[in-house]
């Protein structure tokens, strides 16, 4: 199985004010068809995960442009270059490259 | 607009079954693969099954496999978990999520959830 590993636990950002995550994977997620398929997520309180970047980098619809995704080989970082009140939840990588989809531990985001 | 309806949680004995419902619009059901991900409370996100668009291929998480069997009705575009001898560990909240691309099983749309509980 491929480990995906988060930091940081969380995380707490002044408005206004830039939020990087890590995710790391055990083995590269790089598929034959040349796409890399890490996946991020948005789960906001009391809601179901959201998707916010598919394929590494591609923005899913209606995600703010605020929001960018990075990466290759076994690192991979999410970006948010200015955070606002409502990106508040918890952050999941999730790789689609192979069965079973496993995920990051997650990385909570407050709002200072 | 694509919407899923998780359904058929509740309270189960240890060793009881249920089974799960999952009822999807707003998109061409029958060409996507589908999934099961559940969340223990306050925990992280777990994945269970998957299942081809057609329904042929199916694929279980090892803590679930032989106890639970994952189902799609093409023709009433619903997703089934069927849960069996359940236990404690596998109460959760159980989301259905939608496939996204054709080559992996990546996700992108998902349920509301619906909570399991396992108790006696």
């Amino acid at each position: 199985d491929i480990v995906m590993t988060q930091t940081p636990l969380s995380l707490s950002v002044t408005p206004g004010q830039p939020a990087s995550i890590s995710c790391k994977s055990s083995q590269r997620l790089l598929h034959s068809d040349g796409k890399t398929y890490l996946y991020w997520y948005l789960q906001k309180p009391g809601q179901s995960p959201q998707l916010l970047i598919y394929e590494l980098s591609s923005r899913f619809s209606g995600v703010p442009d605020r929001f960018s995704g990075s990466g290759s080989g076994t690192d991979f970082t999410l970006k948010i270059s200015r955070v606002e009140a409502e990106d508040v939840g918890v952050y999941y990588c999730m790789q689609g490259v192979n069965l079973p989809l496993t995920f990051g531990g997650g990385t909570k985001v407050e709002i200072k | 607009e694509v919407q899923m309806l998780d359904s058929g949680g509740g309270l189960v004995q240890p060793g009881g079954s249920l089974r799960l419902s999952c009822a999807a619009s707003g998109f061409s059901f029958s060409s996507y693969a589908m999934s099961w991900v559940r969340q223990a409370p306050g925990k992280g996100l777990e994945w269970v099954s998957s299942i081809s668009s057609s329904g042929v291929s199916t694929y279980y998480a090892d803590s679930v496999k032989g106890r639970f069997t994952i189902s799609r009705d093409n023709s009433k575009s619903t997703l089934y978990l069927q849960m069996n001898s359940l236990r404690v560990e596998d109460a959760a909240v159980y989301y259905c999520a939608k496939g996204h691309g054709v080559y992996d099983w990546g996700t992108d749309y998902w349920g509301q959830g619906t909570l399991v509980t396992v108790s006696s």
